[in-house]
């Protein structure tokens, strides 16, 4: 069966310290998008791609970065972890063809010291 | 002003009760709704989708859009304990990409 899946599921890490959190499809869908969830926000875009090569900044893209070098894989850095980037992460993909439904992947608990 | 406002809740039902859950927004160019239903340290899923104004049953479950007022809601009949989850309003535009806006979800609980 598809699936979405994200590694790893919690990560402790260090203010100024690199982070990358992993994202991967087997849906084969052109549409990826990164989540953050926190109380009393819901979920707020942080990036996402329509395709292979192609990135996007969403609401609340600084302090992270996307790259999208093949259709399954859509990892997202944070480039320098700060306090308050402590959150959950949502990893979710949709097809092309106007479908509405977005996947969502089980999510990354990262807490950043 | 947030784009989708959605109240946080918690609320509270016995078994059996009708929920209404809400949505109100600002962009009259939203022309997809979604509820995403969400249980504790899981990932959202798809519940039932509208396109433009109208109703949409499926089971236990009717959405509501209504343009006009920038409102949307989510009815649950013969609520059961196992619909104890987080509820979240989506919608998007018809144009100009996919990306939706999510409201904050409530956190519904149903007591046996």
């Amino acid at each position: 069966d598809a699936e979405i899946t994200q590694s790893p599921r919690h990560k402790i890490t260090e203010t100024g310290r690199q982070v990358t959190l992993a994202c991967h499809q087997t849906w084969n869908h052109n549409n990826m998008f990164w989540y953050r969830q926190d109380l009393g926000h819901g979920l707020r875009l942080i990036h996402y791609s329509y395709g292979v090569q192609d990135t996007n900044k969403g609401e609340v893209s600084d302090g992270y970065s996307v790259s999208r070098s093949n259709t399954e894989d859509l990892p997202l850095t944070l480039e320098s972890a700060a306090s308050s980037q402590t959150s959950v992460y949502f990893c979710a993909s949709s097809e092309t063809g106007g479908g509405n439904e977005q996947f969502f992947g089980p999510g990354t608990r990262l807490t950043v010291l | 002003q947030k784009e989708v406002e959605q109240d946080p809740g918690p609320l509270s039902v016995p078994e059996g009760a009708i929920v209404s859950l809400n949505c109100t927004y600002s962009n009259s160019a939203f022309q997809y709704f979604m509820w995403y239903r969400q249980y504790s340290r899981k990932g959202p899923e798809l519940l039932m989708y509208t396109y433009s104004s109208g109703n949409k049953e499926d089971g236990r479950f009717t959405a509501q859009v209504d343009k006009s007022s920038k409102y949307i809601s989510l009815f649950i009949r013969d609520s059961q304990p196992s619909d104890s989850a987080t509820y979240l309003c989506a919608m998007r535009l018809h144009t100009g990409g996919f990306k939706t806006i999510f409201g904050a979800g409530t956190r519904l609980f149903v007591k046996a």
